[in-house]
This record gives C-alpha cells, structure tokens and sequence, in this order.
C-alpha cells in the first residue's frame, strides 16, 4: 500500500520554464512534508518542507504548495535551471516529522537546455 | 554537511554470505535510519535506532538485523545476503529540520 505516490516517473522542462513535481497522499495522519532531491551517486538533500498548518512555503526559486483536502502537494520550480535535473523525492511524515518518513517512488527531472 | 560517512561505499558478495554495513555520524545525533533505495520504490526504511542499544523496525526489517552500541555508529547486517537485497544502502540522521542522509553504499548480492 503506498501511501506517498509520485505518478509522474520523469518529466521534462526546458531551461527557464516552471517545473511541477506532483504528490499525493493517503494517510490523513500525516501532518508534515517535504521535497528532497537525488544527485546519481549521491545521498538525497533535503530541498524544502511545509506543515500541515500552512498551504504555502517558498525558499528562493522553490515553492511547496499543499492541498489537504485533496491529499496533494506539488512542488514549483522557477526558472528551471540545469543543474536542477535530478531525481526529486516526496516524503511525509507525522507528529509534525517527529515520526518516520514514508517515501514516494521519485520524478526524474530533466531540464533541457 | 551532517558529518555522516558510510562504508563501504561499494561491495559486491555472494549469496548466503554475512554482510555489515556501517553507519558513521559525527555530530552526536540520537536517531539515526537505515533505508534501501530500489527502482520503483523510492526510499524504504529497513530499521531505525532512538539511542544506544534502542532500534525498532522499519517497513522492510526482513533479513536485516542491527546494532548501535556507540552514538556515533550503526551498523546494519545482513545475516545471510540474497540477490533480492542487491540495492543503494543510505543511512540518515534526525536533524533539527529534518532527515539528512549519507552518501550511500551500494551493495551487489550475486
């Protein structure tokens, strides 16, 4: 059963465009979220986080959005830029992330240039 | 940075034979993850630790045992290595924000 689900397996954008990565959600026990992203060969880099109590984060060119009733978060890039080709992870956790990250199954974005 | 090392960074091995992965932080973190990283599954948590001697299961604990008798290390094994545990080991810690992760190792079960 997986309760973070990341639909979109890859997508492309071309250099300066907005990139949306897409999330959605089961579990209604989740409170708190976050974005990470994967370099080949790397460990995953935290990007960005949004608590239930907010529908809105943005840190410079990377803004998390969150719709509870529909169990969905998107994350906004703008200007894509190339170096932000990589693989992104939704994660979410409980307890305002005191709990254990549950994972989705990754976006692979390519940004051409 | 969050100070965390993994080793080894690569292995390869052959089924039935044990195998420990170790986990090295250096900034004096109680919790610290164990996750396995495989194609169409994303990150999946295998076992965790809140203290030392204190662990607990993870989604997919089978076949994996671990152990924490030093804050600074966690080591992860695998008592008799099949192929379907060939994959990219990462351990992580519990950061004032969130999980921070080490580089990975990945491991090849032939």
């Amino acid at each position: 059963d997986q309760q973070v689900k990341q639909n979109s397996p890859s997508l492309s954008v071309q250099e300066g465009r907005i990139s949306i990565l897409n999330c959605d959600y089961t579990n209604s026990m989740f409170d708190y979220f976050l974005w990470y992203k994967k370099y080949p060969a790397e460990g995953p880099t935290f990007l960005i986080s949004i608590s239930s109590i907010k529908d809105k984060n943005e840190d410079g060119r990377f803004t998390v959005f969150l719709n509870k009733s529909a169990k969905h978060l998107s994350l906004h890039i703008v200007p894509s830029q190339p170096g932000d080709s990589a693989v992104y992870f939704c994660a979410a956790s409980g307890n305002f992330g005191n709990e254990k990250l549950t994972f989705g199954t990754g976006t692979r974005l390519t940004i051409i240039p | 940075d969050a100070g965390i090392t993994q080793s080894p960074r690569h292995k390869v091995t052959e089924t039935g034979t044990p195998v420990t992965l170790r986990c090295h932080q250096t900034e004096n973190h109680r919790y610290m993850y164990w996750y396995r990283q495989d194609p169409g599954h994303g990150l999946r948590l295998i076992h965790y630790s809140y203290g030392v001697k204190d662990t607990d299961k993870g989604e997919v604990s089978d076949g994996y045992s671990v152990s924490r008798s030093k804050t600074e290390d966690f080591l992860l094994t695998l008592e008799s290595a099949t192929s379907s545990q060939t994959s990219v080991y990462f351990c992580a810690i519990r950061g004032q924000e969130t999980q921070y992760f080490g580089p990975g190792t990945r491991l090849l079960v032939l």
